[in-house]
């Protein structure tokens, strides 16, 4: 069964609105948490780290005033997209790391900015 | 740093021919390498992985890749395609197998029946 899991799966917010996907380790404590955003027929792209306990750690060109993420326990971390547009809608999936080298992604959440 | 190129964005092969799809790759430090599988408007599931050890690794569903250092490559087989296994697949690389990954840009694998 799924170790981690994204809630939720598909969202649709008007534009100036802000949306909130939450990602959480099932049966782990994950002190490190991914975020990767995947555009259409695209590849994925990380975003930004997620630290538990700290300030998240972004990929260059992301905008960490505009994708909030909060890792305020070891089994969760949410991202906020924050005066969503329209080119905001992605598919944004999470991933966390157990112990054995194992990376667990989770579902996958589509955000679609109208 | 890490990188890693797919060759080929599109992959066509015929119901129970083989399936091969290519990956190369660039680390500076030895690579922990992956292979996900993307199924329409799903998620990422984890075929394979290369951490250490036997260069020949087994995934799920018939898939296997072979990890050659010398060629940098993790090219991903299957000895006969299933309709089923349409999908995108994406090739990573992690520099110690529990960070973040760097995914190459994919191949959406088609089946002919």
């Amino acid at each position: 069964g799924a170790v981690v899991s994204q809630h939720p799966s598909r969202v649709i917010c008007k534009s100036g609105t802000s949306v909130k996907i939450e990602c959480r380790s099932l049966d782990f404590q994950a002190t490190t948490m991914f975020w990767y955003r995947q555009f259409p027929k695209q590849s994925l792209m990380l975003m930004a780290t997620s630290n538990e306990g700290s300030k998240a750690t972004y990929e260059q060109g992301v905008e960490k005033d505009k994708f909030l993420i909060n890792h305020a326990s070891l089994t969760l971390s949410t991202l906020t997209v924050t005066s969503a547009h329209p080119e905001d809608s992605s598919f944004y999936i999470c991933s966390a790391s157990k112990t054995g080298n194992t990376i667990y992604f989770g579902e996958g959440s589509w955000l679609t900015v109208v | 740093a890490q990188s890693v190129t797919q060759l080929g964005s599109h992959v066509s092969v015929s119901e129970g021919a083989l399936v091969l799809l290519r990956c190369n790759y660039s680390s500076s430090v030895p690579p922990y390498l992956f292979w996900y599988v993307q199924y329409p408007n799903q998620g990422l599931q984890l075929l394979l992985k290369y951490t250490t050890g036997a260069t020949l690794v087994k995934g799920i569903n018939g898939f296997e890749a072979e990890f050659k250092k010398s060629e940098t490559s993790f090219h991903l087989t299957k000895p006969s395609a299933h309709m089923s296994d349409a999908a995108e697949y994406f090739c990573a690389v992690s520099p110690f197998g529990n960070e973040k990954l760097t995914f190459g840009t994919g191949t959406r694998l088609t089946i002919i029946p």
